[in-house]
């Protein structure tokens, strides 16, 4: 069974401070992984997609890296702007129909 | 995302009732999902569609069912609502199956 897990599960941060998020997943065939950002009131909105190890993307302050293992979504200098929870979605497996989520991380940026 | 729009946004009910969340998409995508998001559990599949022949059960599908009406079209019914069902729930499209996911703004659903 796919299993996502994210860490930590709150972060609060002053502006200006970067910080990392963290998933971790176990999959059988690995077809993708979603970085998903989810305001209050709201539904997920796409981030980035990563496909194989090693690959990064970028937008902004946020960058997202992918190993064989894990995925790191680094804020930096973030802005309170920022604040949202963080999703993390691994797609997988022969079907690849099915988007298994992590529990989010809630990011709070203080001005 | 306008995109895909749920209705309606909000709904308080009781036990036994039967209920209708609906969801419409602008982008002409074939593949739409429903999830239900609760408090610490994420995310979870509760049915999902191909095109309008195809019906499939996600992860949750024990007292929801679905009903595909066009293409635009992807409704989610709970025959008897229980209170655990109250959560969010969301309403999702896809174009192929590497692209991501588009989600609505979501129905928050409470039942008493």
């Amino acid at each position: 069974e796919d299993q996502v897990t994210q860490s930590p599960e709150a972060l609060r941060l002053q502006e200006g401070e970067s910080s990392s998020l963290n998933c971790s997943y176990t999959v059988s065939g690995l077809r993708g992984l979603f970085w998903y950002r989810q305001d209050p009131g709201k539904g997920p909105e796409f981030l980035f997609t990563l496909y194989s190890a090693g690959e990064e993307k970028e937008k902004e302050r946020l960058k997202a890296t992918l190993t064989k293992k894990e995925s790191f979504l680094h804020i930096t200098a973030p802005k309170p702007e920022d604040s949202a929870t963080y999703l993390c979605a691994v797609q997988a497996g022969a079907a690849g129909n099915k988007l298994t989520f992590g529990g989010g991380t809630r990011v709070l940026v203080k001005p | 995302d306008a995109d895909v729009t749920q209705t309606p946004r909000n709904r308080i009910t009781k036990t036994g009732k039967r209920i209708m969340l609906e969801c419409s998409q602008t982008k002409g995508h074939d593949r739409m999902y429903w999830y239900r998001q609760d408090p610490g559990l994420g995310l979870r599949l509760i049915y999902y569609s191909f095109d309008v022949k195809d019906i499939n059960k996600g992860e949750i599908s024990d007292g929801y069912s679905v009903s595909r009406q066009a293409q635009a079209k992807f409704s989610l019914s709970l025959e008897s609502a229980i209170p655990n069902q109250t959560a969010l729930y969301f309403c999702a499209v896809q174009g192929t199956i590497n692209q991501p996911q588009h989600f609505g703004d979501g129905t928050r659903l409470s039942i008493l």
